[in-house]
């Protein structure tokens, strides 16, 4: 069964603190997303890896591909990272669609 | 400018009734899609289309009819509507129907079924 687990599924952190978000697939996949969703917000796409890490500001993001995980961090945490961060991912034989992870959400308190 | 654009954003509406959302993106995208987020903001996908063509029908009831009259839209309509399709529902698009290309999401239409 292909599925996508998060974690952790909350996350207080201080101002300042170094956070990490964990997503784990149960086979392998084409591309792995990464999505942030503020509270009442729309889904911005922050994200797509299908190999390595890539680096956007404050975010990073890695992927692990023989170890089906990939990781979210955010360096220097700021009150407005706030939000509930989703990893999604296409499956082989899925038609493309994205199966998505239950989201993490994320506080940051100042 | 908006590149995934829906509407209405709320919509608030009484059991049984017929409603419609709009979803346009002016991306140039070949693949548009709808997404269902639940009340524990879980989302899953509903529809999928492909240049005009229905590509992924996930489990929906038949009372959900997506249309899409050109490749830049894809409107979602509800018959009789029920308590049970109270969420929020995500139209997104995204290049191609490649596993390597970036989805964009709408904003998002919260219905509200009374």
């Amino acid at each position: 069964k292909n599925e996508v687990e998060q974690s952790p599924q909350n996350l207080t952190a201080q101002e300042g603190e170094f956070i990490t978000i964990n997503c784990s697939y149960s086979v392998g996949i084409s591309a792995l997303h990464w999505l942030q969703q503020h509270p009442g917000g729309g889904i911005v796409s922050l994200f797509m890896l299908s190999s390595g890490k890539k680096k956007h500001g404050r975010l990073i993001a890695t992927i692990n591909i023989q170890e089906k995980h990939s990781s979210l961090h955010i360096t220097a945490s700021h009150p407005r990272d706030s939000a509930v961060y989703i990893c999604a991912v296409r499956f082989p034989g899925s038609n493309y669609k994205l199966t998505f992870g239950k989201g993490t959400l994320l506080t940051v308190n100042p | 400018d908006t590149a995934v654009s829906q509407t209405p954003k709320y919509l608030v509406t009484q059991m049984g009734n017929d409603k419609s959302i709009k979803c346009e993106q002016n991306l140039g995208h070949d693949t548009m899609y709808w997404y269902k987020q639940d009340s524990k903001k879980f989302l899953k996908i509903m529809f999928s289309y492909n240049n005009k063509e229905l590509i992924i029908n996930e489990t929906v009831p038949n009372r959900f009819s997506p249309k899409s009259p050109d490749k830049a839209h894809l409107n979602l309509h509800i018959n009789s509507l029920e308590l049970g399709d109270s969420a929020v529902y995500f139209c997104a698009s995204s290049q191609a129907l490649r596993g390597g290309t970036e989805a964009f999401f709408g904003q998002g239409t919260r219905l509200t079924v009374v």
